[in-house]
């Protein structure tokens, strides 16, 4: 069945420092996949997304890759700031005409960053 | 331009009573999703609208439904309540025509 496992669970760096997070999926039928930051008690926020067509991108000091026949994409966060302290899900989605509404999310991964 | 909206904040109910969620998307969306997150846990689907019709739903037990109505607000109806059913119970919006959701602040369930 689809399934989306998430590495680490969670993540201590230093300030300033680089934060990475993998994800690997099952269906590959899938072609849309977001990032989300959850802060405690707050809704999860979309911090970037990238669709099959695309291999990086890349949106200040935040980048996420893709690899379709490896079947994992990865969150990469530089310049750490103790604010990037949250959960963050990686999700896979299947869009356009196949487009199916659901999102299967990731465990998480909480990072800390220590000033 | 206002987010997604749900209510209540919180809700408290007992075992084997029924629970109802409410959502308002962001004005322009057509499509509301709605997950679960239990503690500790990640998110997982539970149903699809878009223009008034279920589109799709997750592996979760008939007792869990809802509607979507003409303005594109949804609820979701949970009955015959479970202490399992102790979750945050997200709501996201979308256009039909893209796949990114955006998220509520959820409305936090507690069954005692």
């Amino acid at each position: 069945g689809e399934n989306v496992e998430q590495h680490p669970s969670t993540l201590s760096v230093q300030e300033g420092d680089s934060a990475v997070i993998k994800c690997t999926y099952s269906d590959s039928a899938s072609n849309y996949f977001p990032w989300y930051k959850q802060e405690l008690g707050k809704r999860p926020q979309l911090i970037i997304d990238i669709r099959s067509n695309v291999g990086e991108k890349k949106d200040q000091r935040i980048a996420v890759t893709l690899n379709k026949t490896a079947k994992h994409f990865s969150l990469h966060i530089t310049e750490t700031q103790p604010e990037d302290s949250a959960v963050y899900f990686c999700a896979v989605g299947s869009g356009g005409s196949g487009n199916t509404g659901k999102l299967i999310f990731g465990q998480g991964t909480t990072l800390q960053v220590k000033p | 331009e206002a987010g997604v909206t749900q209510s209540p904040t919180h809700l408290i109910k007992t075992r084997g009573q029924q629970a109802t969620l409410r959502c308002s998307p962001i004005s322009g969306h057509t499509s509301v999703y709605w997950y679960q997150q239990a503690l500790g846990l990640g998110l997982q689907f539970l149903l699809w609208y878009d223009e008034g019709e279920e589109r799709n739903r997750g592996n979760f037990p008939p007792r869990f439904s809802g509607r979507q109505f003409p303005n594109y607000s949804s609820e979701l109806n949970v009955n015959a309540l479970e202490l399992e059913d102790s979750a945050l119970y997200l709501c996201a919006s979308s256009t039909y025509t893209r796949e990114t959701q955006y998220f509520g602040p959820g409305t936090r369930l507690l069954v005692l």
